[in-house]
């Protein structure tokens, strides 16, 4: 099946800073969705992403759609507290639209 | 706005036992999941559906059924319970969508245990 390596892991970071996560895949991708899991719930959507080269952002979060379509970026910038949390990265393959495959997280760790 | 609903939250099974995880959304979405997931890593497939009475197999589908008698509703049943099917499980809906693509919304999680 299709992978998705998420990268980093994990990361501690002080509150101010400006952060970046990325996704590359084996295989192309349709549509790219971040998302953020805080503990005990469920992921929010926080991005989507429909066209390679697309740039789009939500407040204080960029994301982009790699030209090559098997990429995709997530920066946060001048993190908060609140931005604690893990990430998921999501592509959505060609052909049956089910096909999500996640990331397996970025873990966000801010220190005051 | 109710979203995609899940229950129960939290639920602890016995080895063999059967239980049915309720999902119900109110968006009218099409396509509905439901999803695994195990400490520490990302969401796995386990059915879908494109649309009422009609399901697939997704990535890890062994030991899990699934229905869809109406748009609303799509519940995932665990025949008879084994430790391996202890993790979270979300459901999850979407609405296919031409210009603005597959859009997919999670519920709040099931926490499952099985012991």
């Amino acid at each position: 099946g299709q992978q998705l390596n998420q990268s980093p892991q994990s990361m501690f970071i002080q509150e101010g800073e400006d952060v970046s996560m990325n996704c590359t895949s084996s295989s192309i991708f349709n549509t790219w969705l971040w998302y953020k899991q805080d503990p005990g719930e469920g992921p929010v959507l926080l991005i989507a992403l429909y066209k390679a080269g697309e740039l789009t952002s939500n407040g204080r979060l960029t994301a982009q759609f790699g030209i090559t379509r098997k990429d995709s970026f997530l920066n946060i910038s001048a993190s908060i507290p609140s931005d604690v949390g893990i990430y998921f990265c999501a592509g959505l393959g060609t052909g049956t639209a089910s096909k999500l495959t996640f990331g397996t997280g970025t873990r966000l760790q801010v220190t005051l | 706005n109710a979203g995609v609903t899940q229950t129960p939250k939290f639920r602890i099974l016995k080895i063999g036992q059967s239980m049915t995880l309720q999902c119900t959304q109110d968006m009218n979405h099409n396509y509905m999941y439901w999803y695994r997931q195990d400490p520490g890593m990302g969401l796995k497939l386990i059915y879908y559906s494109v649309g009422a009475g009609i399901t697939d197999k997704g990535e890890v589908p062994n030991g899990y059924n699934v229905s869809r008698s109406t748009t609303e509703d799509f519940p995932l049943r665990l025949e008879l319970a084994a430790p391996s099917q202890t993790s979270v499980y979300f459901c999850a809906s979407s609405y296919r969508d031409r210009v603005s693509g597959n859009t997919i919304y999670f519920g709040e999680g099931s926490w499952l245990t099985v012991v």
